[in-house]
């Protein structure tokens, strides 16, 4: 079974673009989450999809979006990149919720400057 | 509240020591899930184990394991005769019910333990 994939895996913009990251869940799963996470900061959690819908929230401003397509795959997007926005961007896909275990891509390692 | 506490930013231990990995969580949910992760330094998050609220069995796979305490809302994690390749950020995660948002679970994640096993 083919795990959870992301594009791309690195990127390199400047302050004021915007960038859309990509995840592919593995087959069958359902529930695709976004996190970031920044040395030091551990894993701060963007959003959840499930069926199309956005379920859960994490504490970021409205330049953070995501979506989620019928064949279960999932975009996020970034406008107006700041400094901060430097990171590395994990999706992981579960089966159904939170009570099941995630599995995570590689990551998106994201660098504005 | 839900929460999750690893103490332990750091452990630096040489190889063959056993170490142990602390979490300890909050949660007024009485269904609940406990996981943990590993992040090697290549990045990408493994899935170790996961325990539902009423199982305090303790569980072993092979060089880890793992002792669930609800009486004291801890599930640590031990390490025994570590090697080189257990050099990794470890990451406890709890699932619990967000009563305010739609009774919808949500993963919450502690800060994690960066592990060195020196040679």
């Amino acid at each position: 079974k083919a795990g959870v994939t992301q594009t791309p895996r690195y990127l390199i913009k400047t302050r004021g673009q915007q960038v859309t990251l990509s995840c592919s869940p593995i087959s069958g799963h359902r529930s695709v989450s976004w996190y970031q996470q920044t040395p030091g900061q551990g894993l701060q959690f963007l959003f959840e999809y499930f069926s199309e819908t956005q379920r859960n929230k994490g504490n970021f401003p409205g330049r953070f979006s995501g979506r989620q397509f019928s064949n279960s795959r999932s975009e996020m997007n970034v406008s107006t990149l700041e400094l901060g926005d430097s990171a590395l961007y994990l999706c992981a896909s579960s089966l159904a919720d939170a009570s099941y275990e995630q599995y995570f891509g590689p990551g998106t390692r994201l660098t504005v400057t | 509240a839900q929460k999750v506490t690893q103490a332990q930013t750091e452990i630096s231990v040489v190889e063959k020591e056993d170490v142990t990995l602390d979490c300890v969580y909050e949660t007024r949910d009485t269904t609940y899930y406990l996981f943990w992760y590993k992040q090697p330094p290549s990045g990408e998050l493994v899935f170790l184990i996961r325990r539902n609220s009423f199982d305090e069995q303790n569980e072993i796979s092979g060089r880890y394991s793992w002792n669930f305490q609800k009486s004291t809302s801890s599930f640590n994690f031990t390490i025994t005769a570590s090697q080189v390749v257990d050099s990794a950020v470890y990451f406890c995660a709890l699932s619990g019910r967000l009563l305010d948002a739609g009774n919808n679970r949500k993963l919450i994640w502690g800060l994690g333990t960066s592990l060195a096993v020196n040679p």
